[in-house]
């Protein structure tokens, strides 16, 4: 089946400092989302991204779908300690598959006041 | 706009003990509705979703079951409960629009099997 590996698996920053998280996949997806989850909470969707090449802001955020379609990346600029939590890359595929999105394994960000 | 609850948002279970968890979604017609598991190591992993009433696929096998009585209403169930069957599940909804359809997640249910 579809696998992701999203990078890293935790990160420890400084509050103001930048992040960036990655994912790749060995197949292609059509839709690349991000989510981020607080602890105890469900995944909240972030930004979500449905061309290759495609680069979206959220504030902060920014993230791009890679164009070869097998990866997605995600800043975070000037970290802020509210952005502590676990965020998660998903990739959706499509026909058969379009409703069903394989997950990463998350990355834990903790920002240091 | 659309909304989904959850309930209970913590539960503790003695092993053997049924289990029935719902989710309901508001705002929308004929959603995909998902149940997920996360355990401790964080991985989502799908356990069951539905396209439309009464039709349910399920991912892995397992002791639980769903069900979904009603369009916008989805209940994941179990006779008997596991030790192993302690984790967060979540409960998501879908809506195909212009081909692209994200998740969007509930608030969860912490389940402690004893």
């Amino acid at each position: 089946g579809q696998q992701l590996n999203q990078s890293p698996q935790s990160m420890f920053i400084q509050e103001g400092e930048d992040v960036s998280m990655n994912c790749t996949s060995s197949s292609i997806f059509n839709t690349w989302l991000w989510y981020k989850q607080d602890p105890g909470e469900g995944p909240v969707l972030l930004i979500a991204l449905y061309k290759a090449g495609e680069l979206t802001s959220n504030g902060r955020l920014t993230a791009q779908f890679g164009i070869t379609r097998k990866d997605s990346f995600l800043n975070i600029s000037a970290s802020i300690p509210s952005d502590v939590g676990i965020y998660f890359c998903a990739g959706q595929g499509s026909g058969g598959s379009n409703y069903k999105l394989t997950f990463g394994k998350g990355t834990l960000l903790t920002v240091n006041p | 706009s659309q909304t989904i609850h959850q309930w209970p948002a913590t539960l503790v279970q003695p092993v053997g003990s049924p289990l029935s968890l719902e989710c309901t979604v508001e705002g929308t017609s004929n959603p995909n509705l998902y149940w997920y598991r996360q355990a401790a190591g964080r991985g989502l992993q799908l356990l069951f979703y539905s396209v439309g009433i009464g039709q349910i696929s399920s991912e892995v096998p397992q002791n639980l079951s769903a069900s979904r009585p009603q369009d916008r209403q989805f209940i994941l169930s179990s006779k008997k409960l596991l030790l192993s069957d302690s984790g967060f599940y979540l409960c998501a909804w879908s809506v195909l629009e212009g081909g692209n359809s994200p998740l969007h997640f509930g608030n969860g249910t912490r389940l402690t099997v004893t």
